[in-house]
């Protein structure tokens, strides 16, 4: 299966600043999702990611608080933008595997925003 | 909508002791239902799912899970659980005709196997 190497896996970051993360797949994926997760908590999907097209954002995200890049079918990158102690939280993302119906994770980003 | 109960906030099972974890779901059409653990400061791993075929579904670290349509469910489940396997377990759900093919999880539920 698809193996998804993600960075930072923790970051302190200053209120008001921004934080891209990276995730990148091992081979090519058609669908990237980005979740976010409190500690403990369940995952709530932020935006699907895929290649070629503008991401597609759940009720309650924007593309101005958190844009997405997808330029490739191994690459993506979630931006989370003019920071506030509210966005601490742990973010993953997701490949779906187009053979086999699987979907894999990055190993998270631990954000706090002081 | 697409939907997961896991009505389990944490499930407590002395090691050696058969362990089930519940979820059920609610989908439009048929659906992919999928199990996740995740330890400490990890990521998610995937156990197993269910597209279609044999209810019955093996996946990884000796666990298994039934498909059940006519309840909805598809619950966990180990013949004996070990103390490594103390960790947050999710549910997902996936409806098989969703345009997006966007996982939708369960609350989570939390392991602890005892020695």
């Amino acid at each position: 299966s698809a193996v998804i190497s993600q960075k930072p896996s923790r970051d302190i970051c200053q209120r008001g600043t921004s934080l891209t993360i990276q995730c990148q797949v091992d081979s090519q994926v058609t669908m990237m999702f980005w979740y976010r997760q409190q500690p403990g908590q369940s995952l709530t999907l932020i935006a699907t990611a895929n290649q070629g097209s503008e991401a597609t954002y759940e009720s309650g995200f924007v593309i101005d608080k958190f844009p997405i890049s997808r330029p490739n079918l191994t690459f993506s990158t979630l931006t989370v933008s003019n920071m506030s102690p509210e966005d601490s939280s742990i973010y993953l993302c997701s490949a779906r595997q187009d053979t086999n119906y699987g979907y894999t994770f990055g190993s998270g980003t631990r954000l706090t925003v002081v | 909508a697409q939907s997961v109960a896991q009505p389990e906030d944490q499930v407590n099972v002395a090691e050696g002791n058969p362990l089930t974890v519940k979820c059920t779901y609610s989908v439009s059409g048929n659906p992919y239902l999928f199990w996740y653990v995740q330890y400490p400061n990890r990521g998610l791993q995937f156990l197993l799912k269910y597209i279609t075929g044999d209810n019955l579904v093996k996946g990884s670290y000796g666990f298994e899970a039934e498909f059940n349509k006519s309840q909805t469910s598809f619950h966990l489940k180990k013949p004996s659980a070990l103390v490594s396997d103390s960790a947050l377990y999710f549910c997902a759900v996936r409806a098989s005709n969703t345009g997006f093919q966007k996982l939708v999880f369960g609350t989570g539920t939390r392991l602890l196997v005892s020695p």
